[in-house]
């Protein structure tokens, strides 16, 4: 069954970037059949949707974000990553990366907490 | 961007009873809603894609309805397991939203 793993740093300073990788295992990121996307939940909150990416590079973002995130694939690692430029506290969250159909997510990582803290 | 908003905000329910969640939408998303479990410490679960189609695994008590702006996700005879919040999200357009989600609790 596909599953998938992030990875990065827990604490980020604030002005930062952070960064975070998902691999993914048991199924290849190179279907054309899906995408790959990030999602986040504050603390006691709920989800927000950051973005997504195609196996050939093809990107989405959350306006609301678009003008601090970046998200890449990489094939020949079966991974993708998420970088987020110049973090305040309003950044903490759980980090879940996740494969999409381009509608539903249907497969989804543990997910890992960021704390942006000096 | 399309709003989604949910309700009850928390239900408190006993074993064995029937609970529904509604959620609305801001503007028509057609059938473009998709609904999701979240126990706490874990990540979310898809339950229903396409506001009535059940994703594989998932036990038969769930089922979704709706279209268009008002959808509703039914639990038949609940179980203690299904304590947990319930999201439902759109991605009939960019962004993709959720909804800020149901609580459900056992008496």
């Amino acid at each position: 069954q596909l599953q998938l793993q992030e990875s990065g740093p827990g604490l980020v300073k604030p002005s930062e970037t952070l960064s975070l990788t998902c691999t993914v295992s048991d199924g290849s990121i190179s279907s054309s059949s899906y995408y790959w996307g990030w999602i986040r939940q504050p603390p006691g909150r709920g989800l927000e949707w950051i973005g997504s990416i195609s196996y050939s590079g093809s990107t989405s973002y959350n306006p609301s974000l678009k003008s601090r995130v970046t998200i890449s694939v990489d094939t020949s690692k079966n991974q993708f990553s998420l970088k987020l430029s110049s973090v305040t506290a309003a950044d903490t969250a759980v980090y879940y990366c996740a494969r999409t159909t381009g509608d539903c997510y249907d497969y989804w990582g543990q997910g890992t907490l960021v704390t942006v803290s000096s | 961007e399309i709003v989604l908003t949910q309700s009850p905000d928390f239900q408190s329910v006993t074993p064995k009873e029937k609970v529904t969640i509604t959620c609305r939408a801001s503007q028509s998303i057609g059938r473009s809603l998709h609904w999701y479990q979240q126990k706490p410490d874990q990540s979310p679960k898809l339950l229903i894609k396409y506001a009535s189609q059940s994703f594989s695994g998932v036990p038969s008590r769930f089922s979704g309805s709706g279209s268009g702006t008002d959808f509703t996700l039914t639990i038949n005879s609940l179980e203690a397991e299904d304590a947990a919040t319930y999201y439902c999200h759109q991605s009939s357009s960019l962004p993709f939203t959720f909804g800020p989600g149901t609580k459900v609790d056992i008496k």
